[in-house]
C-alpha cells in the first residue's frame, strides 16, 4: 500500500517551454500533498504544500507564479514549471500523506521526475 | 526554526557489522518520527516510523526514540552492500514533516 507515482519519470524542455509534471497517489487519497527539488548531491528542499481543493503554500524563496500547483482531487497533484531556464533543471519529486494523525502523517514519495532545461 | 540534525558522513562500517545512525531534533513538541533511505538517483523511501519512546525492531532495522533527550536513532543489523545509501531522519513539525540533512552510510564489502 501507500503507492505515489509521478509522471513523466524524465523530460527535457527547451528553455522558455512549460512543464507539467503529475503526481498520483494509487492506493489511498492524499489530503496533502508535498512538493521536494533535489539538486545532485543535496538535501531534499520542499517547494510548496497543497491541501486538496485549497491554493497551496509555497515555501520562502519559491515563486509561486513560475511553479504552479494543482490539487484538484484527492489522488491527483500537479507540478508546472512555467518559463523553464536552465537552472530549473533538477530532480522533483512529489510526497503524500492520507491525513494529520498517527500514521495517517507518514509521507510517501513518488520516484521523482528528472527536469533538464536545454 | 525546527531543526532535525544529522552527521553528514560518509559512515563506513564492514559488512555484516551493525550500522548505527543518529539524528537530534529540535522541537520538544514532536511526536512522530521517521527513517527514510534514498539511494543515488532515486527518491526517498520510507522504512521506520517510530511514535514512542524506546525501541521498534523490523527485521534488521531497529529505531530507537529518547523523546528526553530529543534524540532519534537507526540501527541496521547485519549491513549489506545493498544497505549503502542516504539516510534521513524526519520528525513531525506543525502541518509537515522536517527533514534532517541525511547521513551517507557505505558498507564495505
Amino acid at each position: 500500500g501507500a503507492v505515489v507515482s509521478q509522471h513523466p519519470s524524465w523530460v527535457i524542455c527547451k528553455s522558455g517551454t512549460s512543464v507539467k509534471i503529475e503526481c498520483r497517489s494509487l492506493d489511498f487519497q492524499a489530503t496533502t500533498m508535498f512538493w521536494y527539488r533535489q539538486f545532485p548531491k543535496q538535501s531534499l528542499m520542499l517547494m510548496a504544500t497543497s491541501n486538496e481543493g485549497s491554493k497551496a503554500t509555497y515555501e520562502q524563496g519559491v515563486e509561486k507564479d513560475k511553479f504552479l500547483i494543482n490539487h484538484a482531487s484527492l489522488t491527483l497533484s500537479t507540478l508546472t514549471v512555467t518559463s523553464a531556464h536552465p537552472e530549473d533543471s533538477s530532480f522533483y519529486i512529489c510526497s503524500a500523506r492520507a491525513g494529520t494523525s498517527g500514521r495517517w502523517y507518514e509521507q510517501y514519495f513518488g520516484p521523482g521526475t528528472r527536469l533538464t532545461v536545454t | 526554526q525546527k531543526e532535525v540534525e544529522q552527521n553528514s558522513g560518509p559512515l563506513s562500517v564492514p559488512e555484516g557489522a551493525i550500522a548505527s545512525l543518529n539524528c537530534t531534533y529540535s522541537d520538544r513538541g514532536s511526536q512522530s518520527f521517521f527513517w527514510y533511505r534514498q539511494y543515488s538517483g532515486k527518491s526517498p523511501e520510507l522504512i521506520m516510523s517510530i511514535y514512542s519512546n524506546g525501541d521498534k525492531e523490523d527485521g534488521r532495522f531497529t529505531a530507537q526514540l529518547n523523546k528526553a533527550s530529543q534524540y532519534v536513532s537507526l540501527l541496521i543489523r547485519d549491513s549489506q552492500p545493498s544497505d549503502s545509501a542516504t539516510y534521513l531522519c524526519a520528525a513531525r513539525g506543525d502541518d509537515k514533516i522536517i527533514f534532517g540533512k541525511g547521513t551517507r552510510l557505505h558498507i564495505l564489502p
